[in-house]
């Protein structure tokens, strides 16, 4: 299994782009990189996903350097309403077993 | 479309206590998932229903049972409660026309067994 590692949390500016580094050492040739958020209360909510390169949605953009050792999530322009957790999973394209959260990174955003 | 819904939002239980969580989804998913998510950690896979009438094991599956009702409906049944079960539990769906890590989760009950 890949095994993530994050930073445990992050502060940051309204205003300001945040980016959030994922480390994943032992991914997979077929794995996935997936990352979702979570606000409290809440059930997380999928954001982004990336095999390699650079993906962008309207909420993110995800980098992935060519050995896939690691992921960045780019978060432009942050709000308040940007204050959350953040989980990097990675996986296998068409399976659904053996998903790991971890602990996720937890982001603070101040006026 | 009301997504993934989940009963109870609450509930306490005495240790030894039985109860099913209920979950549905509208979106006419094939995959379904139970998590629990313990405070301050992140969320950890019982059991996941790939296609309707198939169920397997994720990362903590002792304690629990599932039931993949039909197609839309997927249930986890605590059949003796412990304080170790003392968690917040989410159930989610997906597509198998999207990655099985593109999931979509329900607003999540929270238990109590004491």
């Amino acid at each position: 299994l890949a095994k993530t590692t994050q930073p445990i949390s992050m502060d940051s500016y309204e205003g300001q782009e945040v980016n959030i580094t994922c480390s994943h050492n032992n991914i997979a040739t077929n794995d996935y990189i997936t990352w979702y958020q979570q606000f409290p209360s809440q059930g997380p909510r999928f954001i982004i996903q990336g095999y390699k390169t650079k993906v962008t949605n309207e909420v993110a953009s995800l980098f992935i350097p060519a050995d896939r050792k690691s992921s960045t999530l780019s978060l432009p322009r942050v709000s308040l309403s940007d204050t959350a957790v953040y989980y990097c999973l990675v996986g296998l394209y068409s399976s659904a077993s053996k998903i790991i959260f971890g602990s996720g990174t937890r982001l603070s955003i101040r006026p | 479309n009301a997504g993934v819904t989940q009963t109870p939002k609450f509930q306490v239980l005495k240790t030894g206590q039985s109860m099913t969580l209920q979950c549905a989804q509208d979106m006419n998913h094939n995959s379904m998932y139970w998590y629990r998510q313990d405070p301050g950690m992140g969320l950890r896979l019982i059991y996941y229903s790939a296609s309707e009438g198939t169920t397997d094991k994720g990362e903590v599956p002792n304690g629990y049972n599932v039931s993949r009702l039909n197609k839309r409906e997927f249930s986890l049944r605590l059949e003796s409660a412990a304080p170790s079960q003392t968690s917040v539990y989410f159930c989610a769906s997906s597509s198998t026309r999207t990655p099985a890590h593109e999931q979509y989760f329900g607003p999540g009950t929270r238990l109590t067994v004491t």
